[in-house]
């Protein structure tokens, strides 16, 4: 079945540093999604992404989609401690209405 | 302009006994997918649902798990005869359209201990 993988699975930054988790997919995605889930909390979604090659900017945050749509990336500049959370994609492929969830990205910001 | 609204927060269940979980959705949606979330781990789809149908349940265990959405009220899933190993955050989600670039916002989720 449809596997979405994420990596690397802990992360730990001094408070201005930078931050990449990246996903990838075992098969084709149509569109992907990702969420930031605080400790205690529930899934926040963040963005989306639909086309190939795609790149989209949310303040300190950059999402991109591959050119295969097998796989994206988020990345966060000079993270900062309210950065701090797991950080899961959810890909969706053709055809289909369900989201698999990635594994998750656990974001540890030290002041 | 409510969210996603689920109840209880907290459930405390002794073996064998049965769990509801209850799930409204946000004004205006029709669309309602449950997910399970372990400790430390992602989360897994288990159903989806519109009103007074399931559409997809083939992340529902077959036995003791089930669930609704009926006409009115909010969507319900129930688990039968709890055991320790169902002990996660149940989180609904849902969306006010099937398609699959509509957002999915998720209810702040049922947290179900069994001791």
């Amino acid at each position: 079945g449809q596997q979405v993988m994420q990596i690397p699975q802990y992360q730990h930054v001094q408070e201005g540093e930078d931050f990449t988790t990246y996903c990838n997919s075992s098969t084709t995605l149509s569109n992907i999604q990702w969420y930031k889930q605080r400790p205690g909390g529930h899934p926040v979604f963040l963005i989306q992404l639909v086309k190939s090659g795609e790149v989209k900017k949310q303040k300190r945050l950059t999402f991109q989609f591959g050119e295969a749509k097998k796989n994206s990336s988020l990345h966060i500049t000079a993270t900062q401690t309210t950065d701090v959370g797991t950080y899961f994609c959810a890909g969706i492929t053709s055809g289909t209405y369900k989201y698999i969830f990635g594994t998750g990205t656990r974001l540890k910001v030290l002041a | 302009n409510a969210g996603v609204m689920q109840n209880p927060r907290h459930l405390v269940r002794r073996r064998g006994q049965e769990a509801r979980l209850r799930c409204s959705p946000m004004k205006g949606h029709s669309h309602v997918y449950w997910y399970r979330q372990l400790p430390e781990e992602g989360l897994k789809f288990m159903v989806y649902l519109q009103k007074e149908n399931i559409i997809d349940e083939s992340g529902m265990p077959k036995e003791r798990f089930s669930a609704e959405f009926p006409k009115e009220g909010p969507s319900i899933l129930r688990i039968q005869q709890v055991v320790r190993g169902d002990s996660a955050a149940y989180f609904c989600a849902s969306s006010g359209t099937e398609q699959s670039t509509d957002t999915q916002y998720f209810g702040p989720g049922t947290r179900l201990t069994v001791l």
